[in-house]
């Protein structure tokens, strides 16, 4: 079975620019999380979607936002990118609402603001 | 709010060492317990879980057992080697009928000597 792939691996991008992510889960994950791991705050939870709908958020700005597709696909766009949003962005995927707990994780996208 | 404190690293041993990264949390509730682990250049990976009191999680020869009485959750392998170097998580997930967020400790580097 493929894990969770995750596009582009690498991207550079001026600050105000925008940007998105993707992320394909595992075939049959329904939930997809995304996370931004830096060296100063380590990996913090961005937020959750379930069956494209927007499930659980963590605590950043309305710059940071998701959607998902019926497919179970996930992207994520941040907007007017800033200097501090250089990070390691993981996407994770599970079955979730059956019983299991563990997440599953994409190689990430590291993206680096200038 | 829930929590996950682990050792600072990064922790330095030889090959055949013992080995324990200690780690504790703060939940309410019954969360589950897990070790990521995570190589250079790669996302995470699942080490191994525990989903309730007692229970003993296992993989490639390291362990971890879900100390509810002393709330820890320490990694511990009996004879690490060198491609074990790398960055371990310990985490909770705090809501048992879904996977939807992770909450993550900071991470302890470990770096196995020949």
């Amino acid at each position: 079975k493929a894990g969770v792939t995750q596009t582009p691996r690498y991207l550079i991008k001026t600050r105000g620019q925008q940007v998105t992510l993707s992320c394909s889960p595992i075939s049959g994950h329904r939930s997809v999380s995304w996370y931004q791991q830096t060296p100063g705050q380590g990996l913090q939870f961005l937020f959750e979607y379930f069956s494209e709908t927007q499930r659980n958020k963590g605590n950043f700005p309305g710059r940071f936002s998701g959607r998902q597709f019926s497919n179970s696909r996930s992207e994520m766009n941040v907007s007017t990118l800033e200097l501090g949003d250089s990070a390691l962005y993981l996407c994770a995927s599970s079955l979730a609402g059956s019983g299991t707990y563990e997440q599953y994780f994409g190689p990430g996208t590291r993206l680096t603001v200038t | 709010g829930n929590s996950v404190t682990q050792m600072e690293g990064p922790v330095t041993l030889s090959e055949e060492a013992f080995l324990t990264i200690n780690c504790t949390y703060t939940a309410t509730g019954y969360p589950s317990l897990f070790w990521y682990v995570q190589y250079p250049g790669e996302g995470l990976q699942l080490l191994l879980k525990a989903t309730k009191a007692d229970d003993k999680g296992s993989n490639k020869g390291f362990e971890a057992t879900y100390r509810k009485e002393t709330t820890s959750f320490h990694l511990e392998k009996g004879s690490v080697q060198v491609s074990d170097s790398a960055v371990y998580f310990c985490a909770l997930s705090d809501r048992p009928s879904s996977a939807s967020k992770i909450i993550f400790g900071s991470g302890t580097r470990l770096s196995i000597r020949p």
